[in-house]
């Protein structure tokens, strides 16, 4: 799997959007890009994923490059309960499993 | 939907104890997941299954065991528990293996061995 930087943390306004980078320049054609968050003392949640075109759902949406070494996160107008840790990963099908390689991704704290 | 579901939350074990983490998930998923979760770090896997009575090492398998009897059911077991298993274990699954389906995961088993 590519390996993913993010910044270690961030800080945005609450009611404002929070858009958190990710940079994946080793990324392969086949290989996705999913955004997952961790709030505290609760397992990762999914949020959305894609390989070329840009996706949105109820939760977020996720901007890739046209060269996709890099994609944003958007949460278009952040809560008190979007603080959590977002994590950035690149995943391809690997025989016998789809696994997901979680590095130490991005605290977000939304301020009041 | 109960998703998937650990038990239990808490567990405090002595040095050398045995115990097993219990996973069920109610989706019909094929496939689940081990992972455990030192403090500052991200997840690691531990084992993996792809279906019932199938089952494989991830990246940190020492010292842990599983089976998988059931498609919803993948049970986690500490033989002799040892300091550095202290930890937080998530379980997770998925529908298949294709890259575009996400990990659905539980809450998690917070274990300390003392």
């Amino acid at each position: 799997d590519a390996k993913t930087t993010q910044p270690t943390s961030m800080d945005c306004a609450e009611g404002r959007a929070a858009n958190l980078p990710c940079n994946h320049s080793t990324i392969s054609g086949n290989e996705y890009v999913y955004w997952y968050r961790q709030i505290h003392s609760q397992g990762p949640q999914y949020i959305i994923h894609g390989l070329k075109n840009n996706e949105t759902n109820e939760m977020a949406s996720l901007i890739i490059t046209e060269d996709r070494k890099s994609s944003t996160l958007i949460l278009p107008h952040a809560t008190l309960r979007d603080t959590a840790v977002y994590y950035c990963i690149v995943r391809v099908r690997q025989t016998g499993a789809n696994n997901l390689f979680f590095g130490t991704g991005t605290r977000l704290t939304v301020i009041p | 939907n109960a998703g998937v579901t650990q038990t239990p939350k808490f567990r405090i074990l002595k040095i050398g104890q045995s115990m097993t983490l219990q996973c069920t998930q109610d989706m019909n998923h094929n496939y689940m997941y081990w992972y455990r979760q030192d403090p500052g770090m991200g997840l690691k896997l531990i084992y993996y299954s792809v279906g019932a009575g199938i089952t494989d090492k991830g990246e940190v398998p020492n010292g842990y065991n599983v089976s998988r009897s059931t498609t919803e059911d993948f049970p986690l077991r500490l033989e002799l528990a040892a300091p550095s298993q202290t930890s937080v274990y998530f379980c997770a699954s998925s529908y298949s293996v294709s890259s575009n389906q996400p990990q659905h995961f539980g809450d998690g088993t917070r274990l300390s061995i003392l």
